[in-house]
């Protein structure tokens, strides 16, 4: 049983393309990440989700749409992509309060060609 | 500004030998949390340790353990008996309390252990 699954693994598309990626926990949290992390391993948060709510959106350009459609899921949409997004790119939940342990998916490798 | 500091971005170590990584942070508030994540190269991130600010008790699992020193700010890793399995990334986090805070990551420390 995946605790916190990540699809597809591996995406690899050219310029301008618009792609989603997929996320689904069955732990039964309640709040949900996205996080990108870039060639040089750092991390950076980009958006959180409490029970669908949009509760952390950091500086991300509007390209970038996350969707929560239940607390279960959080998507990430992102159009005309550009050579910077290549990443890769971690869906993690948690509950809400910070004190509890985050379990993060496999990742999900974007390279834009 | 909260923030992460991990000093060493590579270390290695000896198989059965005992390791240390370093961590420090800087925050102002008394009531936060601590982590140690690791990253291998299957690039799955996996919690190691949690320590809460208001125990004084470093906190221990199997072979890895803490050093947290509050007033120092600092929240070092301890690896002992080291094992091939244990080369991956390190990554130290911090954590406010509170709802809707966000973890501050650092920038990872890279572990090689050596047959």
């Amino acid at each position: 049983d995946t605790a916190v699954s990540q699809t597809p693994k591996y995406l690899v598309t050219q310029m301008g393309n618009d792609k989603s990626i997929k996320c689904e926990q069955n732990l039964g949290h309640d709040t949900m990440y996205w996080y990108k992390q870039d060639s040089k391993k750092f991390l950076k948060i980009m958006f959180s989700y409490n029970n669908k709510e949009l509760i952390i959106n950091e500086t991300v350009p509007n390209r970038f749409s996350p969707k929560s459609p239940d607390k279960a899921h959080l998507n990430l949409h992102i159009n005309s992509l550009e050579l910077g997004d290549s990443a890769v790119y971690f869906c993690a939940s948690s509950f809400r309060a910070l004190n509890t342990e985050a379990f993060f998916g496999q990742g999900t490798r974007l390279t834009v060609v | 500004a909260q923030t992460v500091t991990q000093s060493q971005p590579e270390m290695s170590v000896q198989e059965a030998e005992t390791v240390t990584l370093s961590c420090t942070y800087d925050t102002s508030e008394s009531d936060y949390y601590l982590f140690w994540y690791k990253q291998p190269p299957s690039r799955q991130m996996i919690l190691v340790i949690r320590q809460e600010a208001y125990k004084q008790q470093n906190a221990t699992e199997n072979r890895f353990s803490v050093n947290f020193q509050k007033a120092a700010k600092s929240f070092s890793l301890k690896i002992s008996d080291s094992q091939l399995g244990d080369a991956a990334m390190y990554f130290c986090a911090y954590g406010p309390a509170g709802n809707n805070r966000k973890l501050i990551w650092g920038l990872g420390t890279s572990l090689a252990v050596n047959p």
